[in-house]
């Protein structure tokens, strides 16, 4: 089946540093992904939707200068947390959508867990 | 833009029973609806979906029931096993944006 890799699975930074977060499609092309971040023992809550050649659409509240997403190819979109601090430390995870939303549902990311130190 | 709202927060069941997730969502336009399990720091894995044509489907123990008039849509479990204890996710399709929102989740919980 369409896989998204994600990497890394888990990452530990100081505060200020900033951290990369890369997606790639497997076997299909993503035109477009979904970056969500998850807390603990909450939902997935969608950050930005990263659109291949094009800028990202943010969800409100989401600050596009700290949380910079790239979609440079159609397989890799990535999420560049900029100036991290403690309170960005959370579950980050990205998700495409198959057959370019003609049934083919969502493929999702194994995550990335930052920690902010 | 869409919303899911997904109840209860919490469901404890002995096993055997039966377990029920019911979400609301506001979109109308809505057309996919998916179930997420969630184990801790997985990612989240379909166990089932239904599209707006449709109104029930199962597959062996889960079943997903669709009420496009009244906006929501149930999970149901029967013989819950204790390997179903786990997070559940509901989720819609915001047909204009394309993209998945979530549901609060729900953690079930199955007693031996």
């Amino acid at each position: 089946g369409a896989v998204v890799s994600q990497h890394p699975s888990w990452v530990i930074c100081k505060s200020g540093t900033s951290v990369k977060i890369e997606c790639r499609s497997l076997d299909f092309q993503a035109t477009t992904m979904f970056w969500y971040r998850q807390f603990p023992k909450q939902s997935l809550m969608l950050m930005a939707t990263s659109n291949e050649g094009s800028k990202a659409t943010y969800e409100q509240g989401v600050e596009k200068d700290k949380f910079l997403i790239n979609h440079a190819s159609l397989t890799l979109s990535t999420l560049t947390v900029t100036s991290a601090h403690p309170e960005d430390s959370s579950f980050y995870i990205c998700s495409a959508e198959l057959q370019g939303g003609k049934g083919g549902g969502y493929t999702f990311g194994s995550g990335t867990r930052l920690t902010v130190v | 833009g869409e919303n899911v709202e997904q109840h209860p927060s919490t469901l404890s069941v002995q096993e055997g029973d039966s377990a029920v997730i019911k979400c609301t969502y506001s979109d109308s336009a809505s057309n996919y609806f998916p179930w997420y399990k969630q184990e801790l720091g997985k990612r989240p894995q379909l166990i089932i979906d239904i599209r707006s044509n449709v109104g029930e489907k199962k597959d062996q123990r889960i079943a997903v029931t669709l009420n496009k008039t009244a906006k929501h849509f149930s999970l149901h479990i029967t013989e819950t096993q204790p390997e179903d204890s786990a997070v559940y996710f509901c989720a819609a399709r915001d047909q204009g944006a394309q993209k998945l929102v979530f549901g609060q989740g729900t953690r079930l919980t199955i007693n031996p």
